[in-house]
């Protein structure tokens, strides 16, 4: 059983939607993380939130802790295709001396 | 980019072998982590370090141990390699637990 339950595992949409990407988890967390990965390569980072109710925006990305710090929420406006990759949300519990990951969403944005 | 590096970033094994992966930093940072990536997991996380000699098992850490015997350096040891162990492995490194973690680019191990 996965701590974080991302959705969708795979999503591929047309130039110019709009789409959302969600991270779940009964537990709380200290503050919650985005990744994005391409091919051989490793994850980057590409926010953290960190305060229940949180919003980050990074350029047509907006990012969202939920409330109760159990959840987190990816928003991309207008998909480009650049925007195509692995995305993985990550956290770390309160009081735990970890990091764990969410099993991950595999974005194609055609043109 | 952080100085983390994996070694090596190839290997091919045989069943029954031990292997060791390596994965050395230059940040200083206190918390190291190994994780293997497999189609439809994502990351998990097999073992992690809180510093040195302080080590801890992840959620899938059967079949694998490791050493920090120096804040630079956190090995990963397969015991004896299976077939089922063939993946990616990531090691990575973080100043604090919530903090950023920025990882090394992989090591692709094969067990035939």
């Amino acid at each position: 059983t996965q701590l974080l339950e991302q959705s969708p595992q795979f999503l591929s949409i047309q130039e110019g939607e709009n789409l959302t990407v969600y991270c779940n988890s009964s537990s709380v967390f200290s503050s919650l993380q985005w990744y994005r990965q391409e091919p051989g390569e490793g994850p980057v980072l590409l926010v953290t939130v960190v305060t229940g109710g949180e919003v980050k925006k990074l350029k047509r990305l907006t990012f969202q802790f939920g409330d109760a710090r159990k959840d987190s929420s990816l928003h991309i406006t207008a998909a480009q295709p650049g925007d195509t990759g692995l995305y993985l949300c990550a956290g770390a519990l309160q009081g735990a001396q970890k990091l764990v990951f969410g099993q991950g969403t595999r974005l194609t944005i055609n043109p | 980019d952080a100085g983390i590096t994996q070694s090596p970033r190839h290997k091919v094994t045989e069943t029954g072998t031990p292997v060791t992966l390596r994965c050395h930093q230059t940040e200083n940072h206190r918390y190291m982590y190994w994780y293997r990536q497999d189609p439809g997991h994502g990351l998990r996380l097999i073992h992690y370090s809180y510093g040195v000699k302080d080590t801890d098992k992840g959620e899938v850490s059967d079949g694998y141990s490791v050493s920090r015997s120096k804040t630079e350096d956190f090995l990963l040891t397969l015991e004896s390699a299976t077939s089922s162990q063939t993946s990616v492995y990531f090691c990575a490194i973080s100043f604090r637990q919530d903090s950023e973690a920025f990882f090394g680019q992989g090591t692709r191990l094969t067990v035939v």
